[in-house]
């Protein structure tokens, strides 16, 4: 079945500082990526999604580009902020392959930003 | 308003004994999912309807059960609940191939 790989776990950084979180993917066929964010105490947000090769998605200053054939999609950030400490996943969804494009998700990766 | 609500928020449950949790949503989407996370890992889809077609998980099927009775509500009921059910639960809805839009979840705990 299909699959969502976050490497890291837990990152912290320093406020300023650039972010990569690693998000690789196995699909049997042409999925949609998405990344959402969770804060403490809430459900996890919608921050984009990239639904073809070389796409990129982008929101709050987070993007990703979608690369078909290194299967990645991974999120960056040039300059973080305390703020942005929440636990980030990464998932897929296949219209093509499923009913309604239900997600398959990452194991998350949690950002801890300190000021 | 893209809020999607949960109730009860934290639920404790005795072994054995049946929960019952509550979602809702008033942006019209067709589709409501109800996904398992535990603590380190991603969460899991158990079921979802789409319009008024119940999809269950292979894996989860004789697990849980629900039922929408309207669009706009849908419930997840564990029948006999055991310690391997505690877990946050999380309810989400979206138009069919859209982004969903998740609740704050309603943390069960089986003791």
């Amino acid at each position: 079945g299909d699959s969502v790989t976050q490497t890291e776990g837990q990152v912290a950084l320093s406020e300023e500082d650039f972010l990569t979180i690693h998000c690789n993917y196995s699909a049997s066929g042409y999925p949609a990526l998405f990344w959402y964010v969770q804060y403490p105490g809430e459900g996890p947000q919608f921050l984009f999604r990239a639904s073809r090769d070389k796409e990129k998605g982008s929101s709050r200053g987070f993007e990703a580009t979608y690369n078909k054939e290194a299967t990645s999609f991974h999120l960056q950030k040039a300059s973080v902020q305390e703020s942005d400490s929440a636990v980030y996943y990464c998932a897929l969804s296949d219209l093509g392959t499923q009913v309604v494009g239900q997600l398959t998700f990452g194991s998350g990766t949690r950002l801890q930003v300190y000021a | 308003d893209t809020t999607v609500k949960q109730n009860p928020r934290y639920k404790l449950a005795r072994v054995g004994k049946p929960v019952n949790l509550i979602c809702s949503q008033t942006m019209n989407h067709d589709t409501m999912y109800w996904y398992q996370k535990k603590p380190n890992q991603a969460p899991k889809l158990l079921l979802f309807y789409y319009d008024k077609i119940l999809n269950r998980e292979a894996d989860t099927f004789e697990k849980f059960q629900s039922s929408r009775p309207n669009n706009s509500f849908c419930s997840l009921y564990i029948g006999s609940a055991g310690l391997e059910y505690s877990a946050m639960y999380l309810c989400a809805s979206s138009r069919k191939g859209y982004e969903q839009y998740f609740g704050p979840g309603t943390r069960l705990t089986v003791l």
